[in-house]
This record gives C-alpha cells, structure tokens and sequence, in this order.
C-alpha cells in the first residue's frame, strides 16, 4: 500500500524546543516538500528537494531545516528560531515532471506551549 | 504578491445544486493547474486538474474550465452533495520540473441537506 506517513499526528513542544517532524514516503518519488498551513491561509512551502541530497528554501525557511539522506524521508526540524512554530505541517511528494501533481501526507499539527 | 488567488474564502450551497468555485492567477508562466480538496486536521488529496493547452476537463460531478485570457479558472460541481463540504484549494505549476506548487488560500465549501 504506496503512500506517505507522517508522525506523529499531534506534537507538543515546550517554547525554546527543537522538534522533528517525520516524513516517510514509499512511491519511490524523487521529489518531497514540507508545507506549513495557517488558519485562513493556503498551503505555503517551506523546504523541498528534488533528489536526494539537495534541498532548496521555500517562502517561509526561516527557522526550519530538512535533510534527505534517503529517497524515502524527508524530517524537518522546528527550530527554537522559528517565532510561530504552531501550525499544521505537511509533507508532500511528487515524481518531478512537468505537472508536478503532488501527494500529500495526513498532516502533523504542532503545539508549543 | 499572491500568484494564485481565491477571493471567497467561503461559499454555501443547497445539496442537488452546482457549487462554482473560482480562481485567478497572476503568472502567465503557469501551464498546469490544479484542485485539492481538504478535509480538517487531514492532507489535500487531489481532485481534478488541467493543462493549459485545454480549456476544459471532466471527471463526473467534477469540472474545471482554464480561460487563459482572463488568468482565471473555475471547478463546477454538480450535483453538489454534503460530503463535498470541505476546503477546495487551487495550485498552479511553472514548466519546470520538480518545482513546488503555489496555493491558493483555499475556499471553504458548504454543502447542506
């Protein structure tokens, strides 16, 4: 069953904590984007990476990082330099062709208290 | 600067009716656009999409119309039915393999019974 997980679904932080997020795909795509919603607001990316190894900043890096080490996973790191870390996290993947029609995880809603 | 905008952020319609949801862009670059519908506290799934070389594309009670000229898209629904309440966002693609997709601020649909 080929899909993408994120983990947890609900995170709680204490301010000043680093946190990560986990996601873990198995549709064998090159490409994977973490995405971050706000209430009222659209879907605006984060961080996202073509291939493994090499990721590029989104609109909003500030305050995240990501590695990719492996095809199947992409973490991102909530830094305690991000000002409004509360908010629903996604992760998504794509095979990066031209359409770019992307598959999206369950979500991550973080916490900081 | 929004690319992609969705200037209602909410719409209500009676079940059996067509529910009409609409979308403008900026980026005459796009060639690709897409519709995720949301559900709370879970990740868009993909509902229809278009290329710009059409200006129409079906997927039974799912229609969505490009008219390049005026940058502006529309998805139809019809008939509408209380399990379509939910957030529509719309999403445009550059030609460029791999790159992100940009959002829309999404528009919450209501569907009653």
């Amino acid at each position: 069953d080929g899909g993408i997980t994120q983990s947890p679904k609900y995170l709680f932080r204490k301010e000043g904590q680093n946190v990560t997020l986990s996601c873990e795909q198995n549709l064998n795509h090159d490409a994977m984007y973490w995405y971050r919603q706000d209430p009222g607001q659209g879907l605006r990316l984060i961080y996202y990476s073509q291939i493994v190894n090499d990721f590029q900043k989104g609109d909003i890096a500030e305050g995240y990082s990501v590695s990719r080490e492996k095809k199947e996973s992409f973490p991102l790191t909530v830094t305690s330099a991000q000002k409004n870390p509360t908010a629903f996290y996604l992760c998504a993947s794509s095979i990066p062709s031209s359409y770019n029609e992307q598959f999206f995880g369950p979500g991550t809603r973080l916490t900081v208290l | 600067d929004q690319q992609v905008k969705q200037n209602s952020p909410s719409l209500s319609v009676q079940e059996g009716r067509i529910s009409i949801l609409n979308c403008d862009y900026t980026n005459s670059m796009f060639d690709y656009f897409l519709w995720y519908k949301k559900y709370p506290a879970e990740g868009p799934t993909f509902l229809i999409s278009i290329s710009s070389i059409k200006d129409k594309n079906e997927d039974g009670r799912f229609t969505v119309f490009l008219n390049k000229s005026a940058k502006h898209l529309s998805l139809h629904i019809v008939p509408s039915q209380p399990g379509d309440s939910a957030v529509y966002f719309c999403a445009a693609s550059a030609p460029q393999a791999g790159t992100a997709l940009i959002f829309g601020k999404g528009t919450t649909l209501s569907v009653s019974s």
